[in-house]
């Protein structure tokens, strides 16, 4: 079936540094979803991507969708203690009504104020 | 808007027990549903999902089981807990093709 893997599976990081996470699919994806954990907390949906070389940014956060849609990138720009978190990436197997995601091991991100 | 309610947040049970977790989403129709456990420090594990009433499918062979009687109602059961069924227990919800919603989950600790 098809595998989404994720590197680093953890980061740590002084307040201020940037941050890279990276994701790799076995399968061409339809979309490729972000999520965000918080420590304790449960996954929550931050943005999805869908076009061949898309990029997206949100405030700090830049998401891009790779040429052939097979690998994405999460860059967060000078960290904050509130980026603190597992980043999850997330890619669509199963078609029609039969839809599921195939997540990524997540990346944790530390930030040390 | 869609809500998606899940109980009990922590639960603490003996190894051979049984299990009941419950899962309401709101404020949406025909949703497809899915549980996950994610052991300490890991990723999402997809246990079960269904695409409506009545229907299930497993994703990992295991002494777990899921049921859906209402549209919007998803149940994860055990007859008999093992130690390694201990976990964080989430509950998500999407619209075919679409982003996932993730309930605040549950807590199993099994002893």
């Amino acid at each position: 079936g098809q595998q989404v893997m994720q590197i680093p599976q953890y980061q740590h990081v002084q307040e201020g540094e940037d941050f890279t996470t990276y994701c790799n699919s076995s399968t061409t994806l339809s979309n490729i979803q972000w999520y965000k954990q918080r420590p304790g907390g449960h996954p929550v949906f931050l943005i999805q991507l869908v076009k061949s070389g898309e990029v997206k940014k949100q405030k700090r956060l830049t998401f891009q969708f790779g040429e052939a849609k097979k690998n994405s990138s999460l860059h967060i720009t000078a960290t904050q203690t509130t980026d603190v978190g597992t980043y999850f990436c997330a890619g669509p197997e199963g078609g029609g009504s039969n839809y599921k995601l195939t997540f990524g091991k997540g990346t944790l991100l530390t930030v040390n104020p | 808007s869609q809500t998606i309610h899940q109980w009990p947040a922590t639960l603490v049970q003996p190894v051979g027990s049984p299990l009941s977790l419950e899962c309401t989403v709101e404020g949406t129709s025909n949703p497809n549903l899915y549980w996950y456990r994610q052991a300490a420090g890991r990723g999402l594990q997809l246990l079960f999902y269904s695409v409506g009433i009545g229907q299930i499918s497993s994703e990992v062979p295991q002494n777990l089981s899921a049921s859906r009687p209402q549209d919007r109602q998803f149940i994860l059961s055990s007859k008999k807990l093992l130690l390694s069924d201990s976990g964080f227990y989430l509950c998500a919800w999407s619209v075919p093709i679409d982003t996932q919603y993730f309930g605040p989950g549950t807590r199993l600790t099994v002893l």
